[in-house]
């Protein structure tokens, strides 16, 4: 099984700043790699896959990267509505994982 | 306007069992299609994919023999049969449709699964 490990598992930021989230894969996951947002109450919305690709919808402030075992989610100006807990999953071989989840607050 | 909405679920015993149905609609039921649940308080764990014929099924070690999924694409249903449930099963269950990709665009509102004696 892959275990993908997120960090930090708890980011309290300001509004306006840059945000960067980590995603780390047991083993070369190459580019299958997606990122979901959840707040509270809510199902997660998918935002990236293939490590890089938005989703439908998804704001150009949200961006990714990296391929193999390491892979960055990057919120380039954190608004107010992006307080939530981030999650990276791959999708390289089965079973699918999720990683524990990052949560991000608003300072 | 896509839509997935999960039912089924409810208290039940150790050891019961449950069926959960996911109902599409908005998009043609081809694609592969998921469950994925979230006890309280804590991150998403994958149960069970099945893909888009039906054909193929995987499942979470912590299921598999327990669980079962299958779907009904002349209905746009997607099911998830929950046998033997443990306390540790206690969660909200979520139906999603995946891209081409295992990744997963649409998700439902899930249903809640408590296993309590």
């Amino acid at each position: 099984e892959i275990v993908m490990t997120q960090s930090p598992a708890t980011l309290s930021v300001s509004p306006g700043e840059r945000v960067t989230l980590s995603c780390r894969a047991s083993q070369s996951v190459i580019s299958s790699l997606a990122w979901y947002q959840q707040k509270p109450g809510q199902a997660p919305r998918l935002l990236l896959y293939g490590a890089s690709t938005r989703a439908t919808g998804i704001p150009a402030r949200f961006s990714g990267s990296g391929s193999g075992t390491e892979f960055t989610l990057t919120i380039s100006s954190l608004q107010s509505e992006d307080s939530a807990v981030y999650y990276c999953q791959q999708y390289r071989n089965w079973p699918l994982t999720f990683g524990g989840g990052t949560k991000v607050e608003i300072k | 306007e896509v839509q997935l909405l999960e039912s089924g679920g409810g208290w039940v015993q150790p050891g019961g069992s449950l069926r959960l149905s996911c109902a599409a609609s908005g998009f043609t039921f081809t694609y592969a299609m998921t469950w994925v649940r979230q006890a309280p308080g804590k991150g998403l764990e994958w149960v069970s994919t099945i893909t888009g014929g039906g054909g193929d099924t995987f499942y979470a070690d912590s299921v598999k023999g327990r669980f079962t999924i299958s779907r009904d694409n002349s209905k746009n249903m997607l099911y998830l049969q929950m046998d033997s449930l443990r306390a540790d099963d206690t969660a909200l269950y979520y139906c999603a449709k995946a891209l081409p990709v295992l990744s997963y665009d649409y998700w439902g509102q899930g249903t809640l699964v408590t296993v309590s004696s």
